[in-house]
């Protein structure tokens, strides 16, 4: 199962919003609404942010959203804080074979 | 708190093995789906294995199967990954994650540091 594409980075000054895109296929996104998104900033463990496409789990800001359309899932952070430069990775099911598989991971720079 | 912290990481030559264990606390250990996860030192994320909450249904990643083995010890609060036949490759962080319902990981170990080198 190969990995779900991320571009590989991302920029944007603190106030604006970026979206990270997250583009897989009909066997992964496409055919099944457990798709998260994961914050890791260097030397520390991953941070979920977005699970179920568009959920924020409890203390993550609602400047973090999500959303899928057909096999490609989007992270859009709006109002961009200097904290939030960072690594994300999205995820998603992938059927019975292999069935979890990450992006490659994006690398957001907050100029 | 909601806790895992992961041991047994270290230096091990090519063909060798290792034992690495995720301790859990703050949480009811038996009613939650695990995995592990690695990253390769500069990369990002790999699944590599899960195993369901009572330890029955077992998954695992092309690049481990036939090599790596999950298991779990709910009354010890206890998750396991028997590494063996290690290669170069296999050089990366170590991380366990609790899975959810909706087939996220929302807590994550720090991470042990396996590496393969002669």
């Amino acid at each position: 199962q190969s990995a779900l594409t991320q571009p590989r980075s991302v920029s944007g000054s603190p106030g604006q919003s970026v979206t990270i895109s997250c583009t897989g296929t009909s066997s992964d996104i496409g055919g099944y609404n457990f798709v998260s998104w994961y914050q890791q900033h260097p030397g520390k463990a991953p941070k979920l942010v977005i699970y179920n496409v568009s959920k924020r789990p409890s203390g993550v800001p609602d400047r973090f959203s999500g959303s899928k359309s057909g096999n490609t899932a989007s992270l859009t952070i709006s109002g961009l804080q200097v904290e939030d430069e960072a690594d994300y990775y999205c995820y998603s099911h992938a059927g019975a074979y292999t069935p979890w598989v990450f992006g490659g991971g994006t690398r957001l720079t907050v100029l | 708190q909601v806790q895992l912290v992961e041991s047994g990481g270290g230096l091990v030559k090519p063909g060798g093995s290792l034992r690495l264990s995720c301790a859990a606390s703050g949480f009811t250990f038996s009613d939650y789906y695990m995995s592990w996860i690695r990253q390769a030192p500069g990369k990002g994320l790999e699944w590599v294995s899960y195993i369901s909450s009572s330890g029955t249904i077992k998954y695992y990643a092309d690049s481990v199967k036939g090599r790596f083995t999950v298991s779990r010890d709910n009354a010890k609060n206890s998750l396991f990954l028997q590494v063996n036949s290690l290669r170069g490759e296999d050089t990366a962080v170590y991380f366990c994650a609790r899975m959810t319902t909706d087939d996220a990981f929302d807590i994550w170990g720090q991470g042990t540091m396996v590496t393969v080198s002669s």
